[in-house]
């Protein structure tokens, strides 16, 4: 089972910080989705990255996809108060069937 | 369009007992997921459903079992309950069985085991 893991877990800044999350795995992704999650709701689903090098842009959100298909990151810039919540990345394995990194928890102060 | 919805939202139980959890997806969507969500182990994939057949199931024990009905509507159920199956259980459903489908999530039942 692949395991992917979150950096950092938790992340507090202040509001119009910039800030990059990473995700990691032990061997290669066949696509990667980012999702964030509020209190009290499931997960969103922001982007899914398919080809190695892949970079997407949603507003203030950038999200790239290593070279080599292992690794993504997401990067916000201007963090703002609305951006807090949990973002996590997962793998879509065959079946709907999606296996999550541990999170990194975002608080961003105004 | 109506999102997903999942009823209970909250429920308490006691060691032993079981529960049923329901799980109604986005209209016309055959697939349905569900996950567990606890603060030491993440988000963790339990079983998906597809036209009323399990298709995957995550590393669960056989207390953990669901069913998906004729009108795509499931239900997960846990028997003999445990301290450790507190938890938020989500559910989540997608229109078709693709590697890149995106997967609508609903709000979770927060199940706690006293």
């Amino acid at each position: 089972t692949q395991l992917l893991e979150q950096s950092p877990q938790f992340l507090s800044i202040q509001e119009g910080e910039n800030l990059t999350v990473y995700c990691n795995s032990s061997s290669v992704f066949s696509s990667l989705q980012w999702y964030r999650q509020e209190p009290g709701e499931g997960p969103v689903l922001l982007v899914t990255v398919v080809t190695g090098g892949e970079v997407k842009k949603l507003k203030r959100l950038t999200f790239q996809f290593g070279d080599a298909r292992k690794d993504s990151s997401l990067h916000i810039t201007a963090a703002q108060p609305g951006d807090t919540g949990l973002y996590l990345c997962a793998e879509n394995n065959a079946g709907n069937m999606l296996t999550f990194g541990g999170g990194t928890r975002l608080m961003v102060k105004p | 369009k109506a999102g997903v919805t999942q009823t209970p939202r909250y429920l308490i139980k006691t060691r032993g007992q079981q529960v049923t959890l329901s799980c109604s997806p986005i209209s016309g969507h055959r697939s349905v997921s569900w996950y567990q969500q606890t603060p030491g182990q993440g988000l963790q994939f339990l079983f998906e459903y597809f036209s009323e057949t399990q298709r995957n199931k995550g590393n669960f024990p056989g207390r953990f079992s669901g069913r998906q009905f004729s009108n795509s509507r499931s239900e997960m159920n846990v028997s003999t309950l445990e301290l450790g199956d507190s938890a938020l259980y989500l559910c989540a459903s997608s229109l078709e069985l693709q590697l890149y489908n995106e997967q609508f999530f609903g709000p979770g039942t927060r199940l706690t085991v006293l």
